[in-house]
């Protein structure tokens, strides 16, 4: 079955830290990658997206992701964190020919001043 | 342009009520999804339409559960009755025609079912 998944429930950095959120999906056919954050009680708001070509996406708010194919993975990162990015984060897939987004289960995090 | 507007943004009611959630897409999408958000079982889809129809409803719970879109511009998610278990965050969010396009999710109804 198609799935995402994020294997971390909870990270928590410290201010001006680095940062690394896990996504793996499984196997298929060609994939279509997206990051979405949700502060709370707010809407999904997409950070990024991946289609094809280059496989290091940037996104707004100082992040970015790279597309391993041979890994499955589209990790999340930021070189250096703020407050502000605190927040639960989902990465998404959809594949080709298909028009259901499919959600990992998030990941809820926090920063330490 | 507006994105996708939701209403009510929180509803309270009591077990046994009618419960009606609203959502606009943004003018042009040609999809639209609705979602439920619980702790316990994160995002799920539960209904999508392409121009106005109905494509996969096979993530509505129950017979409790249904959703219409008269338009383009509208649709409703009702829940006749209302339980407890139903209370949750419900999302809706449109997209344009294309499989990878991306969807747009608005700021969600907060169910609360007493």
């Amino acid at each position: 079955a198609q799935s995402v998944t994020q294997p971390d429930i909870h990270i928590t950095v410290s201010e001006g830290a680095s940062l690394e959120l896990r996504c793996n999906y499984s196997y298929g056919a060609t994939p279509y990658l997206f990051w979405y954050v949700q502060s709370p009680g707010q809407g999904l708001q997409l950070l990024l997206k991946y289609f094809s070509g280059d496989t290091l996406v940037q996104g707004i708010k100082g992040f970015e992701a790279e597309f391993k194919r041979s890994q499955s993975s589209f990790n999340l990162r930021k070189p250096s964190v703020h407050w502000s990015d605190a927040a639960e984060y989902f990465c998404a897939v959809v594949y080709s020919g298909y028009n259901k987004l499919i959600f990992g289960a998030g990941t809820r995090l926090a920063v330490h001043p | 342009d507006a994105g996708v507007i939701q209403s009510p943004r929180h509803e309270v009611t009591e077990m046994g009520q009618e419960v009606t959630l609203r959502c606009k897409p943004i003018s042009g999408h040609d999809y639209l999804f609705w979602y439920r958000q619980t702790m316990m079982r994160g995002l799920e889809l539960l209904i999508y339409f392409n121009n106005n129809v109905p494509i996969d409803d096979s993530g509505m719970p129950e017979d409790r559960f249904s959703a219409k879109m008269p338009n383009a511009s509208f649709s409703t998610l009702k829940i006749q009755p209302s339980e407890p278990r139903d209370s949750a965050v419900y999302f809706c969010a449109s997209r344009r025609q294309g499989g990878t396009d991306t969807q747009y999710f608005g700021p969600g109804t907060r169910l609360t079912v007493l």
